[in-house]
């Protein structure tokens, strides 16, 4: 199995910031790397797959990049509706596996 | 715009099998350039793939569950299902049904889901 790493697993930030989740997998993932945003009682949103294509809908502010094992999601001038849960995923191989999560809650 | 829509049972007895469907409405579900999963989410944790089909019928499975898990489709009511037998506790999440373009692609639609409470 491809395991995902997350870091930080929590922060703290302030509207209008810039904030950089990591993602980490244990083996080389080419692009097939997603991510997801998670609010509270919801479904998981997608906001970039293929590590850094915009899903349709998804404001510019968010923004993916990486390949191989290493990757990050940066969202800048954060914005109230983004204080969420942010989950990655890879799309590589079977079993498909997600990052433990990284919570974005305000300052 | 396609939708899914997870129904079942919220409690389940442990020992007995879990059952769950998903209706794709908005879309057919036998178009052969998707695939459906089931991905569950314990209260205050992470989300854990479970596994997925094609309208072929073929099917990958998680192999923490895979021993447990079956999956199918119903093309003629735009369904597909997950049944996980002998459940335990351990169990007890919101379950999500998802679609996804092709393997490598991620889950593009996903349903509201489903809290499934294993106890007795």
């Amino acid at each position: 199995d491809i395991q995902m790493t997350q870091s930080p697993s929590s922060l703290s930030a302030s509207v209008g910031d810039s904030v950089t989740i990591t993602c980490r997998a244990s083996q080389s993932i080419s692009r097939y790397l997603n991510w997801y945003q998670q609010k509270p009682g919801k479904a998981p949103n997608l906001l970039i797959y293929g590590a850094s294509s915009l899903q349709s809908g998804v404001p510019s502010r968010f923004s993916g990049s990486g390949s191989g094992t290493d990757f990050t999601l940066t969202i800048s001038s954060l914005q109230p509706e983004d204080f969420a849960t942010y989950y990655c995923q890879q799309s590589d191989s079977v079993p498909l596996t997600f990052g433990p999560g990284t919570k974005v809650d305000i300052k | 715009q396609v939708q899914l829509q997870e129904s079942g049972p919220g409690l389940v007895n442990p020992s007995q099998t879990l059952s769950l469907t998903c209706t794709v409405s908005g879309g057919s579900i036998s178009s052969n350039t998707y695939y459906w999963s089931w991905i569950r989410q314990p209260a205050g944790k992470g989300l854990e793939w479970i596994g997925r089909i094609y309208t072929s019928g073929r099917t990958n499975y998680s192999p923490s569950l895979n021993s447990r898990v079956t999956i199918s489709v119903d093309t003629s009511k735009n369904q597909f299902s997950l049944k996980l037998t002998s459940v335990t506790a351990a169990d007890t999440a919101v379950y999500y049904c998802a679609r996804a373009q092709t393997p490598g692609k991620p889950f593009d639609s996903w349903g509201q889901g489903t809290l499934v409470t294993v106890s007795s």
